[in-house]
């Protein structure tokens, strides 16, 4: 009920093509999907969020795609970059911990992008 | 700048050793995290707190302690009692008012020599 499940554990994408990534969940309490990104020895960022009521949210090369009914969201990085090259995870925000703004992650997607 | 500040970025533990990890930050955030990271496994929640004086424990507790006597602080105590320390530790912070998404550190990584 609490998991988020992330697929695929790695990516190899050539240079200017598209990286895309999967999450899906099961838990409908769920209300807020963010994507972080991690580079090797670094804390994640968070790169892109999505709430429920929207399909769809793009910033620059970067986009989520969210479909509430089958409880999927995904991110595709359009003209892939080396410099993209690192750990993806989705996460997802469980409006029913009690008060608590707690985030239950993926596990994790490596990317590589090679020129 | 705002940020979260972890330190060491480095430590070294002895087998039967208790270590503290630090975490600080400046964001005026409320609640904040304690994160556990093994090599090709997702993120897992030891500890969180949402205001001071005040914490729950995570997933995987066991063998770990922590204080939460200022705001800005939220120190990790990894005890002897946890088998398996080895691993990239990541504090992280949030506030309502910045939406819901995690502010993180830099990440300290624990070493059992």
């Amino acid at each position: 009920q609490q998991q988020v499940k992330q697929s695929p554990q790695s990516l190899i994408v050539q240079k200017g093509g598209i990286s895309i990534i999967n999450c899906a969940y099961e838990n409908t309490a769920f209300d807020y999907f963010p994507w972080y990104q991690q580079f090797p020895g670094k804390g994640p960022a968070l790169l892109i969020a999505i709430r429920p009521d929207v399909s769809e949210k793009k910033e620059g090369r970067f986009t989520i795609s969210f479909n509430k009914s089958a409880k999927q969201f995904s991110l595709h990085i359009m003209d892939s970059q080396p410099g993209d090259s690192a750990t993806y995870f989705c996460a997802a925000r469980d409006s029913f911990s009690g008060g608590y703004n707690k985030l239950i992650f993926g596990a994790g997607t490596r990317l590589a992008v090679h020129p | 700048d705002g940020g979260i500040t972890q330190s060491p970025k480095y430590l070294f533990r002895k087998e039967g050793q208790n270590v503290t990890l630090s975490c600080e930050q400046n964001l005026n955030h409320d609640a904040m995290y304690w994160y556990r990271q093994d090599p090709g496994q997702g993120l897992r929640l030891i500890y969180y707190s949402q205001i001071v004086n005040d914490f729950q424990k995570g997933d995987i507790a066991e063998g770990y302690s922590v204080s939460r006597e200022k705001k800005e602080s939220f120190p990790l105590t990894v005890t002897s009692a946890q088998k398996n320390p080895t691993a990239f530790y990541l504090c992280a912070s949030s506030s309502p008012g910045g939406g819901y998404g995690y502010t993180f550190g830099s990440g300290t990584r624990l070493t059992v020599v």
